[in-house]
C-alpha cells in the first residue's frame, strides 16, 4: 500500500524567508510524486512533479522539488516566499493502478508581511 | 475556455433529497475522476472511469453512483443525502490511468446538506 505523511498542517514564514514543507512517502514501487497547490474556493493546480527522471524537479512559480529514495521523500521548497504563495499544498502518490491519486493531510502555508 | 468544469459550484440541500453534480472536461483526456475533500481538507479518491468504463470504485456508499455518457462527461448522482455528505467534491482528468499522469482538477462543488 502506498501512503503520503506531510508534517506539519500548518506553516508560517515571512515574506522574502525561504519556504520548506516536508513530504514522505511510503511506496512498495518506485514512486510517482506530486505536488500540488489549493487557493482559497479553488481547485487544486499541479506545481511540480517526480517520474524518476531528475530528482530535483523544478515546478511552476519558483518551486522546487527534490526526491530522496534513502529518506523516502518528496520536500518542496521555495527560496522566497511571496504573499501570493498563501494556500494549502499537497503532496500525493500515484497508486500502482488506476492512476489515482493518494493525497498527504494537507500544509497550509502563512506569508507574513 | 475552462478545461475541467463543474456545475454547480455551490449546493445546499436537505437530508434525504436526492442531487446530482456535472463534470466536463474539454481537454480530450481518456480518464476522469471524483475526489471528495472533507471539512479537513482530507482529498479522497471516489471513482475513476477510463473512456466511459468503470476503473476505480473505492469504498464509497451506493448511495453514490456515476454516470460517464461519453469520456468528455462524468456526473455523480448522490441519492437520499446525509448529513456527512457535506463535502467539496473535485472532479479532475487525466491523458489516460497511467501513473505518471498529470491529473487536472475541476474548482469544486460544494455541497451543504442540512
Amino acid at each position: 500500500a502506498q501512503s503520503v505523511t506531510q508534517l506539519g498542517s500548518h506553516v508560517s514564514v515571512s515574506e522574502g524567508a525561504l519556504v520548506l514543507l516536508r513530504c514522505n512517502y511510503s511506496s512498495s514501487v518506485p514512486p510517482y510524486l506530486f505536488w500540488y497547490v489549493q487557493y482559497p474556493n479553488q481547485g487544486l493546480q499541479l506545481l511540480l512533479k517526480y517520474t524518476s527522471a531528475a530528482t530535483l524537479v523544478k515546478g511552476i512559480n519558483g518551486f522546487e522539488a527534490e526526491f530522496k529514495k534513502s529518506e523516502t521523500s518528496f520536500h518542496l521548497t521555495k527560496p522566497s516566499a511571496h504573499m501570493s504563495d498563501a494556500a494549502e499544498y499537497f503532496c500525493a502518490v500515484s497508486a500502482a493502478q488506476g492512476g489515482k491519486l493518494i493525497f498527504g493531510q494537507g500544509t497550509e502555508l502563512s506569508v507574513k508581511p | 475556455d475552462t478545461a475541467v468544469s463543474q456545475t454547480p459550484k455551490y449546493l445546499v440541500t436537505q437530508m434525504g433529497n436526492d442531487k446530482s453534480i456535472k463534470c466536463e472536461q474539454n481537454l480530450g483526456h481518456d480518464t476522469m475522476y471524483w475526489y471528495k475533500q472533507d471539512s479537513k481538507k482530507f482529498l479522497k479518491i471516489m471513482f475513476s472511469y477510463n473512456n466511459k468504463e468503470l476503473i476505480i470504485n473505492e469504498t464509497v456508499p451506493n448511495r453514490f453512483s456515476p454516470k460517464s455518457p461519453d469520456k468528455a462527461h462524468l456526473n455523480l448522482h448522490i441519492n437520499s443525502l446525509e448529513l456527512g455528505d457535506s463535502a467539496v467534491y473535485f472532479c479532475a482528468s487525466s491523458q489516460d490511468h497511467r501513473v505518471w499522469g498529470t491529473q487536472y482538477f475541476g474548482p469544486g462543488t460544494r455541497l451543504l446538506v442540512l
